[in-house]
């Protein structure tokens, strides 16, 4: 079975640009997630879907960042306008289900430098 | 708050060596725990999990974990390491109650020197 697809895997831009990270899951999966994941760091959670509706996007900062999955299928993460110290790699994750019982499969990342 | 403790940041052994690494989490009720698994240049896998039952779970590639309830540890062991085993290991921690996402520790790079 095909993994969670993610694009673009590297990119760099200056600060106060925007920038967008698109993720396609593993077909059927109905939760979807994105991770920050700074250096040094372990990944942590931004926002959680279902289908295509926010479970949990508690530690988002809604400032500047959102994210949506329109079709219950493919989503995209913004970040608009980039500070430094968004400089992390951005994981995408995708989950039969979201309980605790159903095993997260992680895509590639987009390893995001904001100079 | 959930949160989970990784103690060992950067661990180095050589081939056959025996490997622990310490996981605590914080978390007043019951939870999932997981340890995952980053190659170089690969994505994030799961190694192993504990929902429940036997509290020594085995993983992948020889390696086993132990939940111990009563100091909120879930330690990951292998009896003897091999040079593939080099790779960035996390612990991670899911609630099942209340807010249910996954928290991550800040991982152990390991190692394993020929």
């Amino acid at each position: 079975e095909a993994g969670v697809a993610q694009s673009p895997r590297y990119k760099i831009i200056e600060k106060r640009q925007s920038v967008a990270f698109w993720c396609n899951p593993i077909s059927g999966h109905a939760t979807l997630y994105w991770y920050q994941q700074i250096l040094g760091q372990g990944p942590k959670l931004l926002i959680q879907f279902q289908n295509n509706g926010v479970v949990d996007d508690s530690q988002l900062p809604k400032d500047r960042f959102s994210a949506e999955r329109l079709k219950g299928v493919d989503s995209t993460l913004k970040i608009q306008p980039a500070k430094l110290e968004d400089s992390a790699v951005y994981l995408c994750a995708s989950s039969l289900e979201g309980g605790g019982y159903y095993e997260q499969y992680f895509g590639p990342g987009t390893r995001l430098t904001v100079t | 708050a959930q949160s989970v403790s990784q103690h060992n940041h950067h661990v180095i052994l050589s081939e056959a060596a025996s490997l622990e690494l310490g996981c605590n989490y914080s978390y007043g009720g019951t939870v999932n725990l997981f340890w995952y698994v980053q190659y170089p240049g690969q994505h994030l896998q799961l190694l192993l999990k504990y929902f429940s039952g036997d509290p020594l779970v085995k993983g992948i590639k020889g390696f086993e974990a132990e939940f111990i309830k009563s100091k909120f540890s879930f330690n990951l062991r292998k009896p003897s390491v091999q040079w593939s085993d080099t790779a960035e290991y996390f612990c991670a921690v899911k609630g099942l109650t209340g807010a249910n996402n996954l928290f991550f520790g800040t991982g152990t790079r390991l190692t394993v020197i020929p």
